[in-house]
């Protein structure tokens, strides 16, 4: 199973908004709702920010939102703030019945 | 409070043995599946295994397949990873996690991580 496809890097300002892009295929993230993102800063675990596709589990920023259209998974994130800098994955359930993830996106907040 | 703590990594030589621990505390180890995520070092994430809560299945990447074993004690806690066979690319930092939803199927969501541990796979 190939990982989901992310570009390697985003950057934006302060109070801008981004969008990191994850596309697979129809035996993954266009063919089931169980598409996650996870944030990792330098050194540190993950954190799961979005599951199913679009739900922020309690106590991530509502200026984290998730989409999908298709075979392509979307994680935008609005207000940039310092603290966002970080290594951003997705995931999605697939049919071989376990999990892909992506190869990861750096966000650089400029 | 709520954490996972993993040990068990270090160096050890291709074909040898290691196995992971991941002690669980402030939530109820029992009522959730828990999986073993890696991330070579500079790479992405790549899931390894999930046991179900009660350890009646168990899950595992092909990459790993016939070579790790996953299992839990709830008695104590505790979830492993015996990784027999051991390759260069198996060289990673392991992380345990545990799954969103308690009981059922594994939710392939991991809510919960810990710092993770180092395995080298070196001669």
């Amino acid at each position: 199973q190939s990982a989901l496809t992310q570009p390697a890097s985003v950057s934006g300002s302060p109070g801008q908004s981004i969008t990191i892009s994850c596309t697979g295929t129809s035996s993954d993230v266009g063919g089931y709702n169980y598409v996650s993102w996870y944030q990792q800063h330098p050194g540190k675990a993950p954190k799961l920010m979005i599951y199913d596709v679009s739900n922020r589990p309690s106590g991530v920023s509502n200026r984290f939102s998730g989409s999908k259209s298709g075979n392509t998974a979307s994680l935008t994130i609005s207000g940039l703030q310092a603290e966002d800098e970080a290594d951003y994955y997705c995931s999605s359930y697939t049919s071989s019945s376990h999990v892909v993830f992506g190869g990861g996106t750096k966000l650089t907040v400029l | 409070q709520v954490q996972l703590v993993e040990s068990g990594g270090g160096v050890v030589q291709p074909g040898g043995s290691l196995r992971l621990s991941c002690a669980a505390s402030g939530f109820t180890f029992s009522s959730y599946g828990m999986h073993w995520v890696r991330q070579a070092p500079g790479k992405g994430l790549e899931w390894v295994a999930f046991i179900r809560y009660d350890g009646s299945n168990k899950y595992y990447a092909d990459s790993v397949k016939g070579r790790f074993t996953i299992s839990r004690d709830n008695s104590k806690n505790t979830l492993y990873l015996q990784m027999n066979s051991l390759r260069a690319e198996d060289t990673a930092v392991y992380y345990c996690a545990k799954d969103k939803y308690s009981y059922g199927p594994p939710s392939w969501y991991f809510d919960l991580w810990g710092r993770g541990t180092l395995v080298t796979v070196s001669s």
